[in-house]
Protein backbone atom coordinates (compact mmCIF):
# COMPACT_ATOMS: atom_id res chain seq x y z
CA UNK A 1 0.00 0.00 0.00
CA UNK A 2 1.00 3.51 -0.80
CA UNK A 3 0.73 5.81 2.66
CA UNK A 4 -1.67 8.76 2.55
CA UNK A 5 -1.10 11.46 5.16
CA UNK A 6 -3.37 14.20 5.78
CA UNK A 7 -3.55 17.32 7.89
CA UNK A 8 -4.68 18.53 9.65
CA UNK A 9 -6.30 15.26 11.67
CA UNK A 10 -8.75 18.24 13.23
CA UNK A 11 -9.88 21.82 12.06
CA UNK A 12 -12.29 24.32 13.49
CA UNK A 13 -13.44 26.86 11.32
CA UNK A 14 -16.55 29.22 10.83
CA UNK A 15 -19.01 29.93 8.45
CA UNK A 16 -17.53 31.76 5.63
CA UNK A 17 -13.94 30.64 6.26
CA UNK A 18 -12.28 29.52 3.64
CA UNK A 19 -10.54 25.76 4.09
CA UNK A 20 -7.61 23.38 2.91
CA UNK A 21 -7.25 20.62 4.36
CA UNK A 22 -3.71 18.65 2.40
CA UNK A 23 -3.14 15.19 1.76
CA UNK A 24 0.73 13.66 1.39
CA UNK A 25 1.86 10.60 -0.29
CA UNK A 26 4.78 8.71 0.14
CA UNK A 27 5.48 8.61 -3.76
CA UNK A 28 4.29 10.17 -6.60
CA UNK A 29 0.48 9.34 -7.12
CA UNK A 30 0.03 11.78 -10.35
CA UNK A 31 -2.98 13.14 -10.28
CA UNK A 32 -4.44 9.81 -8.84
CA UNK A 33 -6.41 11.59 -6.09
CA UNK A 34 -10.00 11.60 -4.40
CA UNK A 35 -11.45 13.44 -1.76
CA UNK A 36 -14.28 12.26 -0.25
CA UNK A 37 -16.89 13.57 2.35
CA UNK A 38 -18.55 11.75 5.40
CA UNK A 39 -21.29 12.75 8.10
CA UNK A 40 -21.64 10.89 11.05
CA UNK A 41 -23.86 7.53 10.36
CA UNK A 42 -23.86 7.74 6.27
CA UNK A 43 -21.73 6.47 3.91
CA UNK A 44 -18.77 8.72 2.43
CA UNK A 45 -19.61 10.54 -0.78
CA UNK A 46 -17.34 11.51 -3.28
CA UNK A 47 -16.40 15.04 -3.69
CA UNK A 48 -13.78 15.73 -5.79
CA UNK A 49 -12.10 12.87 -8.29
CA UNK A 50 -8.42 12.86 -10.25
CA UNK A 51 -7.06 15.44 -7.81
CA UNK A 52 -9.54 18.54 -9.52
CA UNK A 53 -12.38 17.04 -10.90
CA UNK A 54 -15.87 17.78 -9.01
CA UNK A 55 -18.30 15.13 -9.09
CA UNK A 56 -21.65 16.22 -10.47
CA UNK A 57 -23.69 17.94 -7.83
CA UNK A 58 -20.93 18.66 -6.02
CA UNK A 59 -21.20 22.60 -5.36
CA UNK A 60 -18.39 24.59 -6.64
CA UNK A 61 -16.73 25.76 -3.56
CA UNK A 62 -15.10 22.26 -3.30
CA UNK A 63 -12.37 22.41 -5.34
CA UNK A 64 -9.26 19.85 -5.89
CA UNK A 65 -5.42 20.77 -6.68
CA UNK A 66 -1.87 19.47 -6.59
CA UNK A 67 0.35 16.55 -8.45
CA UNK A 68 2.96 14.49 -7.13
CA UNK A 69 2.69 13.69 -3.67
CA UNK A 70 1.22 16.87 -2.49
CA UNK A 71 -2.84 17.82 -2.82
CA UNK A 72 -5.05 19.82 -1.26
CA UNK A 73 -9.04 20.31 -1.26
CA UNK A 74 -10.57 23.55 -0.75
CA UNK A 75 -13.66 24.74 0.79
CA UNK A 76 -13.91 28.18 -0.54
CA UNK A 77 -16.49 29.89 2.16
CA UNK A 78 -17.85 26.93 4.30
CA UNK A 79 -21.39 26.27 4.80
CA UNK A 80 -23.30 24.60 7.69
CA UNK A 81 -23.32 21.48 5.58
CA UNK A 82 -19.84 21.15 5.20
CA UNK A 83 -18.72 20.44 8.60
CA UNK A 84 -18.33 16.91 8.13
CA UNK A 85 -15.28 14.36 8.07
CA UNK A 86 -13.41 14.26 4.85
CA UNK A 87 -10.80 11.53 3.45
CA UNK A 88 -8.44 11.55 0.69
CA UNK A 89 -8.09 8.82 -1.54
CA UNK A 90 -5.07 7.35 -3.74
CA UNK A 91 -6.46 5.61 -6.95
CA UNK A 92 -2.70 4.98 -8.08
CA UNK A 93 -2.04 1.80 -7.34
CA UNK A 94 -4.15 -1.70 -7.01
CA UNK A 95 -4.10 -1.01 -3.37
CA UNK A 96 -6.51 2.00 -3.21
CA UNK A 97 -5.90 3.34 0.14
CA UNK A 98 -7.60 6.62 2.28
CA UNK A 99 -5.77 9.19 4.47
CA UNK A 100 -6.58 9.18 8.40
CA UNK A 101 -8.95 11.31 7.39
CA UNK A 102 -9.92 15.29 8.93
CA UNK A 103 -12.82 16.80 11.11
CA UNK A 104 -13.91 19.79 10.40
CA UNK A 105 -15.93 21.45 12.79
CA UNK A 106 -17.74 24.68 13.91
CA UNK A 107 -15.70 26.60 15.62
CA UNK B 1 -31.70 4.37 -8.66
CA UNK B 2 -27.88 2.29 -8.24
CA UNK B 3 -28.51 0.85 -4.74
CA UNK B 4 -26.06 -1.25 -2.74
CA UNK B 5 -27.37 -3.38 0.39
CA UNK B 6 -25.06 -5.25 2.96
CA UNK B 7 -25.88 -8.00 4.97
CA UNK B 8 -24.45 -10.44 6.86
CA UNK B 9 -23.01 -8.84 9.46
CA UNK B 10 -23.35 -9.52 13.34
CA UNK B 11 -21.49 -10.71 16.71
CA UNK B 12 -18.96 -13.19 16.12
CA UNK B 13 -16.68 -14.43 18.87
CA UNK B 14 -12.48 -14.41 17.77
CA UNK B 15 -11.80 -16.77 15.25
CA UNK B 16 -14.84 -17.58 13.67
CA UNK B 17 -15.92 -16.77 10.85
CA UNK B 18 -18.73 -14.49 8.77
CA UNK B 19 -19.37 -14.11 4.97
CA UNK B 20 -21.08 -10.92 4.47
CA UNK B 21 -23.03 -9.80 1.00
CA UNK B 22 -23.86 -7.02 -0.97
CA UNK B 23 -27.20 -6.69 -3.08
CA UNK B 24 -26.65 -4.74 -5.78
CA UNK B 25 -29.69 -3.43 -8.07
CA UNK B 26 -30.17 -0.23 -10.75
CA UNK B 27 -27.59 -0.22 -13.03
CA UNK B 28 -26.01 -3.48 -14.64
CA UNK B 29 -23.48 -5.48 -11.76
CA UNK B 30 -21.42 -7.17 -14.51
CA UNK B 31 -19.91 -4.69 -15.94
CA UNK B 32 -18.21 -2.76 -12.45
CA UNK B 33 -15.60 -3.20 -10.42
CA UNK B 34 -16.24 -3.45 -6.46
CA UNK B 35 -14.62 -3.16 -3.43
CA UNK B 36 -15.14 -3.49 0.62
CA UNK B 37 -14.21 -0.93 2.71
CA UNK B 38 -14.55 -0.87 6.51
CA UNK B 39 -14.82 1.65 9.54
CA UNK B 40 -13.80 0.54 12.41
CA UNK B 41 -16.10 2.61 15.35
CA UNK B 42 -14.82 6.05 15.63
CA UNK B 43 -11.92 5.53 13.70
CA UNK B 44 -11.37 6.04 9.34
CA UNK B 45 -12.15 4.16 6.16
CA UNK B 46 -9.87 1.32 5.35
CA UNK B 47 -9.80 0.15 2.09
CA UNK B 48 -10.14 -3.81 2.65
CA UNK B 49 -10.46 -6.26 -1.18
CA UNK B 50 -11.24 -5.53 -4.63
CA UNK B 51 -12.63 -7.45 -7.38
CA UNK B 52 -12.44 -7.05 -11.30
CA UNK B 53 -15.73 -7.14 -13.24
CA UNK B 54 -15.61 -10.43 -14.16
CA UNK B 55 -14.15 -11.77 -10.96
CA UNK B 56 -10.89 -12.68 -11.91
CA UNK B 57 -8.56 -10.20 -10.56
CA UNK B 58 -8.95 -9.87 -6.41
CA UNK B 59 -6.56 -7.07 -4.38
CA UNK B 60 -6.79 -7.20 -0.54
CA UNK B 61 -5.34 -4.58 2.31
CA UNK B 62 -2.18 -6.39 3.95
CA UNK B 63 -4.14 -6.59 6.85
CA UNK B 64 -7.22 -9.00 5.85
CA UNK B 65 -5.04 -10.72 3.10
CA UNK B 66 -5.06 -14.68 3.84
CA UNK B 67 -8.13 -14.48 5.86
CA UNK B 68 -10.32 -12.44 3.58
CA UNK B 69 -11.81 -13.47 0.08
CA UNK B 70 -14.05 -11.47 -1.97
CA UNK B 71 -16.00 -12.96 -4.62
CA UNK B 72 -18.93 -11.85 -6.68
CA UNK B 73 -21.97 -13.79 -8.56
CA UNK B 74 -23.21 -11.61 -11.52
CA UNK B 75 -25.72 -13.58 -12.28
CA UNK B 76 -27.18 -12.92 -9.14
CA UNK B 77 -26.17 -9.23 -8.60
CA UNK B 78 -24.18 -9.92 -5.56
CA UNK B 79 -21.11 -9.48 -4.34
CA UNK B 80 -19.34 -11.27 -1.11
CA UNK B 81 -17.11 -10.93 1.43
CA UNK B 82 -16.06 -14.27 2.97
CA UNK B 83 -13.89 -13.65 6.34
CA UNK B 84 -12.19 -16.23 8.34
CA UNK B 85 -9.80 -16.22 11.75
CA UNK B 86 -11.74 -13.09 12.28
CA UNK B 87 -10.00 -10.75 15.13
CA UNK B 88 -11.03 -8.07 17.30
CA UNK B 89 -9.39 -5.34 15.28
CA UNK B 90 -11.79 -6.80 12.53
CA UNK B 91 -14.62 -4.86 14.35
CA UNK B 92 -16.25 -2.00 11.91
CA UNK B 93 -19.13 -1.20 9.93
CA UNK B 94 -18.38 -3.12 6.04
CA UNK B 95 -19.00 -1.02 2.85
CA UNK B 96 -19.36 -2.08 -0.05
CA UNK B 97 -18.70 0.30 -3.18
CA UNK B 98 -18.71 0.58 -6.68
CA UNK B 99 -15.56 1.74 -8.34
CA UNK B 100 -16.65 4.35 -11.11
CA UNK B 101 -14.18 4.36 -13.82
CA UNK B 102 -13.40 7.71 -15.73
CA UNK B 103 -11.09 8.59 -18.59
CA UNK B 104 -9.17 10.59 -15.83
CA UNK B 105 -8.90 7.95 -13.15
CA UNK B 106 -11.29 6.12 -10.89
CA UNK B 107 -13.11 6.45 -7.42
CA UNK B 108 -15.86 5.07 -5.48
CA UNK B 109 -18.82 6.58 -6.71
CA UNK B 110 -21.93 4.79 -4.92
CA UNK B 111 -21.57 2.96 -1.35
CA UNK B 112 -23.99 0.70 0.69
CA UNK B 113 -25.49 2.17 4.04
CA UNK B 114 -23.15 -0.47 5.91
CA UNK B 115 -23.47 -3.48 7.67
CA UNK B 116 -21.56 -3.39 11.49
CA UNK B 117 -19.12 -6.53 12.15
CA UNK B 118 -18.32 -7.12 15.50
CA UNK B 119 -15.86 -9.55 16.85
CA UNK B 120 -15.83 -10.51 20.71
CA UNK B 121 -16.03 -12.96 23.20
Amino acid sequence: DIPMTQSPSSLSASVGDRVTITCRASQSMGTSVNWYQQKPGKAPKVLIYATSSLESGVPSRFSGSGSGTNFTLTISSLQYEDFATYYCQQSYSSLRGFGQGTKLEIK
Amino acid sequence: EVQLVESGGGLVQPGGSLRLSCAASGFTFSTYEMNWVRQAPGKGLEWVAYISSSGGLMYYADSVKGRFTISRDNAKNSLYLQMNSLRAEDTAVYYCARTYVRLRGYYFDSWGQGTLVTVSS
